[in-house]
């Protein structure tokens, strides 16, 4: 069965540094993976996605991520983080076909001036 | 356009009730997912339909938990004799078929007395 782990349930980071949430997947096959932000009172947003090709995928708001067969993993990186950012982000892996998607726990962004 | 849009954002009901959630996707997409959102959890996958047919119900934790979507559109969740344990926000998403985006609604936030 599909898995995700998120192994920090919170950070906090300066505005302005830099920003990595980890990500690690269990799958049988090559998967489907995502970032989703969630913020207070709104729905997830698909961040990015990794289906194939490029393992650097770009992504909105200035978020990239970078699928690493070898590590099964897909973090999560921001260069410069903005007071904005602060959410729920959450990463998830997907079957193929419909998506059946699972998620993981979430990490808590907390971004102090 | 318009984006997924659940009813009621809000439920309070007492424990043994029942209750009905509604999801209006994004015209033209004909998938629909419903997942449920327990506090400090990443969203669980409940329930897929393509069209009017549920392609996979295997996340719906039991038999007091239904989902219909007869005409391939709107969709309703139905919770019988509803539990405490069923507290959560529920989240319905909807994409296109093999698109692998799916667009979340809002939630509704369910809450059993």
């Amino acid at each position: 069965a599909q898995s995700v782990t998120q192994p920090d349930i919170h950070i906090t980071v300066s505005e302005g540094a830099s920003l990595e949430l980890r990500c690690n997947y269990s799958y049988g096959a090559t998967p489907y993976l995502f970032w989703y932000v969630q913020s207070p009172g709104q729905g997830l947003q698909l961040l990015l996605k990794y289906f194939s090709g490029d393992t650097l995928v770009q992504g909105i708001k200035g978020f990239e991520a970078e699928f690493k067969r070898s590590q099964s993993s897909f973090n999560l990186r921001k260069p410069s983080v903005h007071w904005s950012d602060a959410a729920e982000y959450f990463c998830a892996v997907g079957s193929g076909g419909y998506q059946k998607v699972t998620f993981g726990t979430g990490t808590k962004l907390q971004v102090i001036p | 356009g318009a984006g997924v849009s659940q009813t009621p954002s809000n439920k309070v009901t007492e424990k043994g009730k029942y209750v009905e959630l509604r999801c209006d996707p994004i015209s033209g997409h004909t998938a629909l997912y419903w997942y449920r959102q327990s506090l400090g959890q990443g969203p669980e996958f409940l329930i897929y339909f393509q069209g009017t047919g549920a392609a996979d119900d295997s996340g719906l934790p039991n038999d007091r938990f239904f989902a219909v979507r007869p005409e391939g559109s709107v969709s309703t969740l139905k919770i019988q004799r509803t539990e405490r344990g069923d507290s959560a926000v529920y989240l319905c998403a909807s994409s296109t078929t093999g698109s692998g985006e799916q667009f979340f609604g809002p939630g509704t936030r369910l809450t059993v007395l």
